[in-house]
C-alpha cells in the first residue's frame, strides 16, 4: 500500500523567510510519481510539480525548488523568499505507475503554511 | 492548459433530497475521472475512479449506492450524492485524466446539508 506523509501540520513564517515543506512517501511500485499541489483558500488545486521515480535531479522554478532523495524516499519542497501569497496548503502526493491503477494519487494530509507580513 | 470544471460550485439542500455534480472537462478527453471528498482541515481523500463507459471502482468504505458515479461521455462525469445528510456536508473535487499520468482538477463543489 501507497502512504505519504507531511510530518508538519501548520508553519507560519515571516515574510521573506525561506520555508521548507517535508513529504516522505512509501511505496512498492519501483516507477511511481510524486507530486505537489497548492492549495489556497479558494479550494482548487493548483499543480506544482510532477516528478518520476527516475528522475532524481532537483528542480528549481523560480522561488521553488525541490529536493527528490530516492535513498530516503523524501520529496521535499522549499520557497524561498517566502510571499504573504505563498500562504495556503500544500499536499504532496504519489501515484503508482498504471496498469491496473489508472494512475490514482494518494495525499498526504497537507501542511498549512501561514505567511505573515 | 487542460480545464475541468465542475457545477455547481456550491449547493445547499434539505436532509434526505438527492444532489447532482457533474464535471466536465472542456478542452480534452478525459480517459479517468476521479471523484475526492475533502473534509474541513483535512486531505483528499478518493471516493471512486470512472472510466468512460464502465462502472466505476470506490475505494474501500465508500457506499456505492450512495455515491452513485456515472462517466457516460469522454468529458463528462457526474456524482449524485443520494438521500444526502449532514454527515454528507463536505467539498466535493473531481479530476480528469487525459492519457498520460497527468489529473487536472476542478475547482471543487461545496456541499452543504441541513
Amino acid at each position: 500500500a501507497q502512504k505519504v506523509t507531511q510530518a508538519q501540520t501548520e508553519i507560519s513564517v515571516v515574510e521573506k523567510e525561506d520555508v521548507t515543506l517535508d513529504c516522505v512517501y512509501e511505496t512498492r511500485d519501483t516507477t511511481y510519481y510524486l507530486f505537489w499541489y497548492k492549495q489556497p483558500p479558494s479550494g482548487e488545486l493548483v499543480f506544482l510539480i510532477r516528478r518520476n521515480s527516475f528522475d532524481e535531479q532537483n528542480e528549481i522554478s523560480g522561488r521553488y525548488s525541490w529536493n527528490f532523495q530516492k535513498s530516503t524516499s523524501s520529496f521535499n519542497f522549499t520557497i524561498t523568499a517566502s510571499q504573504v501569497v505563498d500562504s495556503a496548503v500544500y499536499f504532496c502526493a504519489l501515484s503508482e505507475a498504471g496498469g491496473g491503477s489508472n494512475y490514482k494519487l494518494t495525499f498526504g494530509k497537507g501542511t498549512l503554511l501561514t505567511v505573515n507580513p | 492548459g487542460a480545464v475541468v470544471s465542475q457545477h455547481p460550485s456550491w449547493v445547499i439542500c434539505k436532509s434526505g433530497t438527492s444532489v447532482k455534480i457533474e464535471c466536465r472537462s472542456l478542452d480534452f478527453q478525459a480517459t479517468t475521472m476521479f471523484w475526492y471528498r475533502q473534509f474541513p482541515k483535512q486531505s483528499l481523500m478518493l471516493m471512486a475512479t470512472s472510466n468512460e463507459g464502465s462502472k466505476a471502482t470506490y475505494e474501500q468504505g465508500v457506499e456505492k449506492d450512495k455515491f452513485l458515479i456515472n462517466h457516460a461521455s469522454l468529458t463528462l462525469s457526474t456524482l449524485t450524492v443520494t438521500s444526502a445528510h449532514p454527515e454528507d456536508s463536505s467539498f466535493y473535487i473531481c479530476s480528469a485524466r487525459e492519457s498520460w499520468n497527468e489529473q487536472f482538477f476542478g475547482p471543487g463543489t461545496r456541499l452543504t446539508v441541513l
